[in-house]
């Protein structure tokens, strides 16, 4: 079982709509959580990142929350635009490792016309 | 300033022979970090290395896999022998400090490694 689990794994909406992601995690002791956007064929791009003392955190039309009771953290895209069709990838990092990143495997974002 | 860059962005070997990946860390940044993709799931972290140092190889394959970051040039990650089950994209990674608390690794468009 992955110690990052997103959900849903792959999602379509209309254009201008909102929606939201979300990530579980089991990774302990937790040090800090990510949320990278990857277009196909390209490297991870950060978009937010927050300790466990952080609840939220806004990056343009991206905002990411964490309940680090629960383990859990959702990415919400307002306004959603054609480019942000990606995947959108969660990442934890664990205490005392901070050279070592877990991964989701992402949640794939289609938006169409 | 040029973001991460990896070459080749696309490689194509048969099997039993070496593959050579690149990676030039931006500018500023001495840490470097390789990431291994394979088809449908999650990057997995593989080596971290600072200037002419390895911190951190427990994600690296104990045989035919090796990774330098040498004092001038390219970090290179180097797998002897390929075999079909290495094909994954490789990222590389970059950041000025150590990565601790929020400091932000910057990745490369990665290398697509294919084993014929």
């Amino acid at each position: 079982k992955n110690q990052v689990e997103q959900s849903p794994q792959s999602l379509i909406i209309l254009e201008g709509k909102n929606c939201t992601l979300q990530c579980n995690y089991t990774v302990s002791p937790f040090s800090n959580l990510r949320w990278y956007k990857q277009d196909t064929g390209r490297g991870p791009v950060s978009l937010t990142i927050m300790t466990f003392s952080e609840n939220t955190k806004s990056n343009g039309r991206y905002t990411a929350t964490l309940d680090a009771d629960t383990k859990q953290s959702s990415l919400h895209i307002t306004a959603s635009q054609l480019s942000d069709s990606a995947s959108y990838i969660c990442v934890v990092s664990l205490t005392g490792t901070a050279s070592k990143l877990t991964f989701g495997t992402g949640t794939r974002l289609q938006v169409t016309l | 300033n040029a973001g991460v860059m990896q070459n080749p962005r696309h490689l194509v070997r048969r099997r039993g022979q070496e593959a050579r990946l690149r990676c030039s860390p931006m500018k500023g940044h001495s840490h470097v970090y390789w990431y291994r993709q394979l088809p449908e799931e999650g990057l997995k972290f593989m080596v971290y290395l600072q200037k002419e140092n390895i911190i951190d190889e427990s994600g690296m394959p104990k045989e035919r896999f090796s990774a330098e970051f040498p004092k001038e040039g390219p970090s290179i990650l180097r797998i002897q022998q390929v075999v079909r089950g290495d094909s994954a994209a490789y990222f590389c990674a970059s950041s000025p400090l150590d990565d601790v608390g929020t400091d932000t690794q910057y990745f490369g468009p990665g290398t697509r490694l294919t084993v014929l």
